[in-house]
């Protein structure tokens, strides 16, 4: 239990479904983040939240749009994707960090499997 | 190209074994993290090296941060069932506070 939940941990939708991948940290931290695990690739930074405002966006396509309602809660919505999006979405948390330049711990959840029809 | 080459990509050992994974990159970070990634759950911390040359320890895992501050090793003493998993490394860079992951070992310890 890392202080990180994610639901759903499995999803599988059409090209024209609209979902949304939900995550909270129970670790009183200010920094949010969606990143993209596929197969042989190296895990993909989405997006960065730090106190609720966005701070990332790595050029991500629009039909995921990212929702950061308070400190403790992130949203992934979901809409028209392609079978290429499938993969493990991870959301992942960390303190405010005093040093510029030296990450902090990031706290992951276990992911959300998504499979696109 | 990749900013993080690690290797072996893949690594299957019997119980018992020593062995060492790679980090290599031609870049300095300005610091290193290694993950562990168990099947089914998010990556796990395992330690963050800043210094050139720094050696951490942890229980039969030894890290090592190169003294130019581009690549970095993990060993295992003696692997157990318990470490199969995805060893991923993490870099910054310069003044960046974002991570920057490799693609990973992934290592079976077979009992």
């Amino acid at each position: 239990e890392t202080g990180v939940t994610q639901t759903p941990r499995h999803l599988v939708m059409g090209m024209t479904n609209k979902k949304s991948l939900k995550c909270e940290q129970h670790l009183g931290h200010n920094a949010m983040y969606w990143y993209k695990q596929s197969a042989k690739k190296p895990l993909e930074l989405m997006f960065v939240y730090n106190f609720k405002e966005q701070t990332e966006n790595n050029s991500v396509p629009s039909r995921f749009s990212p929702e950061c309602p308070n400190s403790s809660h992130l949203f992934l919505h979901l809409h028209t994707l392609q079978p290429e999006d499938s993969a493990l979405y991870l959301c992942a948390s960390s303190q405010d960090r005093a040093d510029p330049g030296r990450a902090g711990e990031l706290f992951f959840g276990e992911g959300s499997r998504l499979t696109v029809l | 190209t990749q900013l993080l080459e690690q290797s072996p990509q893949f690594l299957s050992i019997q119980e018992g074994e020593n062995l060492t994974v790679y980090c290599n990159s031609s870049s300095v970070f300005s610091s290193l993290q290694w993950y562990r990634q168990e099947p089914g759950e998010g990556p796990v911390l395992l330690v963050t090296v800043v210094t050139g040359g720094e050696v951490k320890k942890l229980k039969r895992l030894t890290f090592q941060f190169g003294d130019a501050r581009k690549d970095s090793s993990l060993h295992i003493t003696a692997a157990q069932p318990g470490d199969t998993g995805l060893y991923l490394c993490a870099v910054t860079q310069g003044g960046s506070e974002k991570l920057v992951f490799g693609k990973g070992t992934k290592l079976t310890v077979n009992p």
